[in-house]
């Protein structure tokens, strides 16, 4: 399965960037990492996803290390509405479906 | 665009019945993927279907089992329900694209509680 590593918890004052680390050293080249969040009892929220390249969206931005092993997801201005776990995932075209989620990270952002 | 739907939303049954929940997913998405979440085990994969065919499957016992009609609309079954079948179970759509599977999109998830 694949797995990733995160920080178990977070903290963050509302107004400030949010840095989330993750670790996923056995990312084969064709894989892909997304980004997932969940605030409590709803379903998983999509956020961004990148394979190499930096990537920005409306929500975040990804930085993706040059030997793929690591990236960190950045709330640019986090809200208490960013309160929630966040899921770093990788998958490629061969996952049919599958995403692996492991613990996340418990982002709390404070007033 | 509407979202994924996921009928009902709260279900209570006893141990040894069975159940049918249904997703729907978002118009145009035909890959659905169902998913269990517990606080013990977290979220695990329970299978995947693209045009009526599963084609991956998580550790589950054959007691969970799925289905996908020919408008993309999923079921997922669980028969003789235990109680640690207790669980939010989820659907996810996503458009079928080269190695970007991996953007789904989930529903707001069924709470199944078994007695």
């Amino acid at each position: 399965d694949a797995k990733t590593t995160q920080p178990t918890s977070m903290d963050c004052a509302e107004g400030r960037a949010a840095n989330l680390p993750c670790n996923h050293s056995t990312i084969s080249g064709n894989e892909y990492v997304y980004w997932y969040r969940q605030i409590h009892s709803q379903g998983p929220q999509y956020i961004i996803h990148g394979l190499k390249n930096n990537e920005t969206n409306e929500m975040a931005s990804l930085i993706i290390t040059e030997d793929r092993k690591s990236s960190t997801l950045i709330l640019p201005h986090a809200t208490l509405r960013d309160t929630a776990v966040y899921y770093c995932i990788y998958a490629g075209g061969t996952s049919y479906g599958k995403l692996t989620f492991g613990q996340g990270t418990i982002l709390t952002v404070h007033p | 665009k509407a979202g994924v739907t996921q009928t009902p939303r709260y279900l209570i049954k006893t141990r040894g019945q069975q159940v049918t929940l249904s997703c729907s997913p978002i118009s145009g998405h035909r890959s659905v993927s169902w998913y269990q979440q517990t606080p013990g085990q977290g979220l695990q994969f329970l299978f995947e279907y693209f045009s009526e065919t599963q084609r991956n499957k998580g550790n589950f016992p054959g007691r969970f089992s799925g289905r996908q009609f020919s408008n993309s609309r999923s079921e997922m079954n669980v028969s003789t329900l235990e109680l640690g079948d207790s669980a939010l179970y989820l659907c996810a759509s996503s458009l079928v694209a080269g190695g970007q599977q991996g953007t789904q999109y989930f529903g707001p998830g069924t709470r199944l509680l078994v007695l």
